[in-house]
């Protein structure tokens, strides 16, 4: 159980361009997703944390417009990278909490991979 | 504020040796939780471990075992003779409890594990 899917696993784009990445509970609901950043080498960074039927809440630093966060459903969160440069590239993670698991554990997707040219 | 320190950030040891990965936390909160996540170079969060703060026995699993002492505000993690695949980037974190609890994670430590 507490599977936890991102979509794509890895995209390329061109310097301007935007891509949408899906994180998907499969097997449970989830009202609260987060959405974490990785560079190389480097730890996971909370972007933002995503409720369901609410605007996400961005943590200090992270560009709203840019990093745009909907949660539309107890399943599925998106994040949209508006406008993507080089130093977009990077390994983005999604979790999601069980909303009926009080200890409030976080399931980590695969993770994307994101190269902008 | 939360912190979660890795002081070690790589680690190389020869097959079969035992190594302790050392995580030290900081929070104000007297219930929290403590995590333990591998990443194999495919990049994928493996969950290893969770612990309660009210909870200070150690535990042990397989090869793997923890030792929180919350004297100390540490949770370290020991891998009793290491093998090639633990090679992976091990993090520590923390989070508080509550609905709007949030995970801190440490640094990471690269464990090589040579043959």
């Amino acid at each position: 159980g507490a599977v936890v899917s991102q979509h794509p696993s890895w995209v390329i784009c061109k310097s301007g361009t935007s891509v949408k990445i899906e994180c998907r509970s499969l097997d449970f609901q989830a009202t609260t997703m987060f959405w974490y950043r990785q560079f190389p080498k480097q730890s996971l960074m909370l972007m933002a944390t995503s409720n369901e039927g609410s605007k996400a809440t961005y943590e200090q630093g992270v560009e709203k417009d840019k990093f745009l966060i909907n949660h539309a459903s107890l399943t599925l969160s998106t994040l949209t990278v508006t406008s993507a440069h080089p130093e977009d590239s990077s390994f983005y993670i999604c979790s999601a909490r069980d909303t009926r698991d009080s200890t409030y554990e976080q399931y980590f997707g695969p993770g994307t991979r994101l190269t902008v040219t | 504020a939360q912190k979660v320190t890795q002081a070690q950030t790589e680690i190389s040891v020869v097959e079969k040796e035992d190594v302790t990965l050392d995580c030290v936390y900081e929070t104000r909160d007297t219930t929290y939780y403590l995590f333990w996540y591998k990443q194999p170079p495919s990049g994928e969060l493996v969950f290893l471990i969770r612990r309660n703060s009210f909870d200070e026995q150690n535990e042990i699993s397989g090869r793997y075992s923890w030792n929180f002492q919350k004297s100390t505000s540490s949770f370290n993690f020991t891998i009793t003779a290491s093998q090639v695949v633990d090679s992976a980037v091990y993090f520590c974190a923390l989070s508080h409890t509550g609905a709007n609890s949030k995970l801190t994670f440490g640094k990471g430590i690269t464990l090589s594990v040579r043959p």
